[in-house]
């Protein structure tokens, strides 16, 4: 089955620092990837569309300038998490969708997650 | 817009014991609906999905789910369970109409098999 990874699985940062959080589709190309933030006992919430070639977007309420993406090629979409603080400290996850036959109901298929801890 | 509302955080049953997770929607536009699980330390596995067609979708690892539009709901069933199947079990609902990709999530609901 499809798969897509993840990487770093776990960071610890200090305060003020950025962090970049690599998702790759390993066995399939990705026009589209979705990074999600998943808080502790709650529903994974999208923070934006990524768009192999062009500008992300963004879902209301959630700082572009702070969560940047990059999707530079079809198996590759990074999130940086610019100048981190203690509130940004969550699991974030991804997601990509099989491009091959363009239909929208295609399956996402999800990378295991990053842990980001802001000290 | 669309939400999802799981209405139990957590279920726990005995082994063999078939189980039921709950799954509501609300959405003014047709859906796509989906379930995931996640187990420790892992991404999010499809287990189904509806896009049309018989309400009745079965899905793997002997799950099923029935859509049912008059009631907005999406229950996950499986007959008898496994020690395997504690997980994480998420709601998820998509808009059918204008080509839109975004998942919407439940909560979830932690299914904890017990022997």
């Amino acid at each position: 089955g499809a798969v897509v990874s993840q990487h770093p699985s776990w960071v610890i940062c200090k305060s003020g620092t950025s962090v970049k959080i690599e998702c790759r589709s390993l066995d399939f190309q990705a026009t589209t990837m979705f990074w999600y933030r998943q808080f502790p006992k709650q529903s994974l919430m999208l923070m934006a569309t990524s768009n192999e070639g062009s500008k992300a977007t963004y879902e209301q309420g959630v700082e572009k300038d702070k969560f940047l993406i990059n999707h530079a090629s079809l198996t590759l979409s990074t999130l940086t998490v610019t100048s981190a603080h203690p509130e940004d400290s969550s699991f974030y996850i991804c997601s990509a969708r099989d491009s091959t036959s363009g239909r929208v109901t295609d399956t996402q298929y999800f990378g295991p997650g990053t842990r980001l801890t802001v000290l | 817009a669309q939400s999802v509302t799981q209405l139990d955080s957590q279920v726990p049953v005995f082994e063999e014991a078939p189980v039921e997770l709950r799954c509501n929607y609300s959405s003014s536009v047709s859906v796509y609906l989906f379930w995931y699980v996640q187990y420790p330390n892992q991404g999010l596995q499809l287990l189904l999905k509806y896009l049309s067609g018989s309400t009745l979708v079965k899905g793997i690892n002997g799950f099923e789910a029935e859509f049912n539009k008059s009631q907005t709901s999406f229950h996950l069933r499986k007959p008898s369970v496994h020690i395997s199947d504690t997980a994480e079990y998420f709601c998820a609902v998509s808009a059918a109409q204008g080509g839109s990709e975004k998942l919407v999530f439940g909560k979830g609901t932690k299914l904890t098999v017990n022997p």
